[in-house]
């Protein structure tokens, strides 16, 4: 079975740090580009990062670009988001997904919940 | 990087047929065939219902079903059920390769 267990959420205070994790199994890993996705308390889908399969090209939303790095390992099947500079509106439950045909994103973690507060 | 336009909420009884829109530009929705659709049960992930604007992953059900036309795409559920009752997000590739999502829409089944 295709699991996507996502961790490293918490509570930072505005202009602090924190590095997602997203681990994976039953599927190979270093064939599929990957993306994160945020979900802010009672709203709607954000669409947040993207890298391709073998991590050597990436994309941002504009609203993450320059505080934010996806990165992956593709030896133990990890992705990675690490988070700088955080504000509060970068609240929220953090989903890692897997890009399926045309763009569709197919699989989903559980998520894990970031929440930026003093 | 504009979030495509769907209704906050829609409504329908059991059997009856509703549809959501979802609304982009030139940039996202009407430049390819990559808008999808995904339903979000109350504090669960999202679920892939719909690909490549038309098509049903292995194992939906065929009472979802998409159109589109232009910058708008469409899902309609027919033969409504209980179990249907959930947020419906749409989703599209954008011409600068990112990807844009909706602001959701919650179903409310009467």
């Amino acid at each position: 079975d295709v699991q996507l267990v996502e961790s490293g959420g918490g509570l930072v205070q505005p202009g602090g740090s924190l590095r997602l994790s997203c681990a994976t199994s039953g599927f190979r890993f270093n064939t599929y580009w990957m993306h994160w996705v945020r979900q802010a308390p009672g709203k709607g889908l954000m669409w947040v990062s993207r890298i391709n399969s073998d991590g050597s090209g990436t994309k941002y939303a504009d609203s993450v670009t320059g505080r934010f790095t996806i990165s992956r390992d593709n030896a133990k099947n990890i992705l990675y988001l690490q988070m700088d500079s955080l504000r509060a509106d970068d609240t929220g439950l953090y989903y890692c997904t897997r890009e399926w045909e045309a763009s569709a994103q197919d699989k989903w973690g559980q998520g894990t919940l970031v929440t930026v507060s003093s | 990087q504009s979030a495509l336009t769907q209704p906050a909420s829609v409504s329908g009884s059991p059997g009856q047929s509703i549809t959501i829109s979802c609304t982009g530009t030139n940039s996202d929705v009407g430049s390819y065939h990559l808008v999808s659709w995904y339903q979000q049960h109350p504090g669960k992930a999202p679920k892939l219902i719909i690909y490549e604007d038309t098509k049903r992953p292995s194992g939906v059900s065929s009472r979802f079903s998409a159109s589109k036309s232009g910058n708008a795409a469409s899902l309609t559920i027919s033969g409504l059920q209980a179990e249907d009752e959930a947020d419906y997000h749409c989703c599209s590739y954008s011409v600068i390769n990112t990807l844009v999502f909706g602001g959701g829409t919650k179903l409310t089944v009467l």
